[in-house]
């Protein structure tokens, strides 16, 4: 059964620019959660969707938006971007969310410089 | 959401007994607790899931008193390859939770 596969695996983006970031669920997994990791600050929660519809969002601004689609695969974009966007991303699905089994993914590692 | 606070780091040997604690004061009823480990550039895999007393699985085992407002993360025997970041979550299973991570804990294990 092949894993939660994010793309790509590096970028290397300026300030201003936009990106946007792929991620393929496990078949079968409805949810999808994506993460923001910096040093500093940790994993932190970006947003989670089910069936096609955002459920939970975290404490981030506008720039940062998702979507998924109706076969789960999900994409995560930000516009505008700021050097201290330079982070890995990470996604994770589930069957349901929540608290119940995470997969993730081995992450998008973003550069802004 | 339930706040956790776990230790930063922690040191270890090889083939030695570790454990890690988990505090969460704050724990509502149907709340789960959840362990993940992360290796550096990597994400986070999954441990072990418990509600109360003891869960054990082939890695590693959970301790939850019956207060639950604390948890302890057991890894028997560690190498090397047990060094990593490890967090504990707090929260219920199925939608509707932002899961929080928190700093987590840097176990490093030594020869």
């Amino acid at each position: 059964k092949a894993g939660v596969t994010q793309t790509p695996r590096y970028l290397i983006k300026t300030r201003g620019q936009q990106v946007t970031l792929s991620c393929s669920p496990i078949s079968g997994h409805r949810s999808v959660s994506w993460y923001q990791q910096t040093p500093g600050q940790g994993l932190q929660f970006l947003f989670e969707y089910f069936s096609e519809t955002q459920r939970n969002k975290g404490n981030f601004p506008g720039r940062f938006s998702g979507r998924q689609f109706s076969n789960s695969r999900s994409e995560m974009n930000v516009s505008t971007l700021e050097l201290g966007d330079s982070a890995l991303y990470l996604c994770a699905s589930s069957l349901a969310g929540g608290l119940e089994k995470l997969f993730f993914g081995s992450g998008t590692q973003l550069s802004v410089l | 959401l339930a706040k956790t606070t776990q230790p930063i780091s922690m040191d270890s040997y090889e083939g030695q007994e570790v454990n890690i604690t988990c505090s969460h004061n704050n724990i509502a009823t149907n709340d789960y607790i959840t362990w993940y480990q992360q290796f550096p550039s990597q994400g986070p895999r999954f441990i072990i899931q418990g509600y109360k007393t003891k869960v054990t699985n082939e890695v590693a085992s959970l301790f939850i008193p019956a207060d639950r407002k604390s948890s302890t993360l057991s890894l028997p025997r560690v190498s090397l390859s047990d060094t990593a970041v490890y967090y504990c979550l707090v929260g219920f299973t199925g939608g509707g939770n932002k899961l929080t991570f928190g700093t987590g804990t840097q176990l490093k294990v030594e020869l």
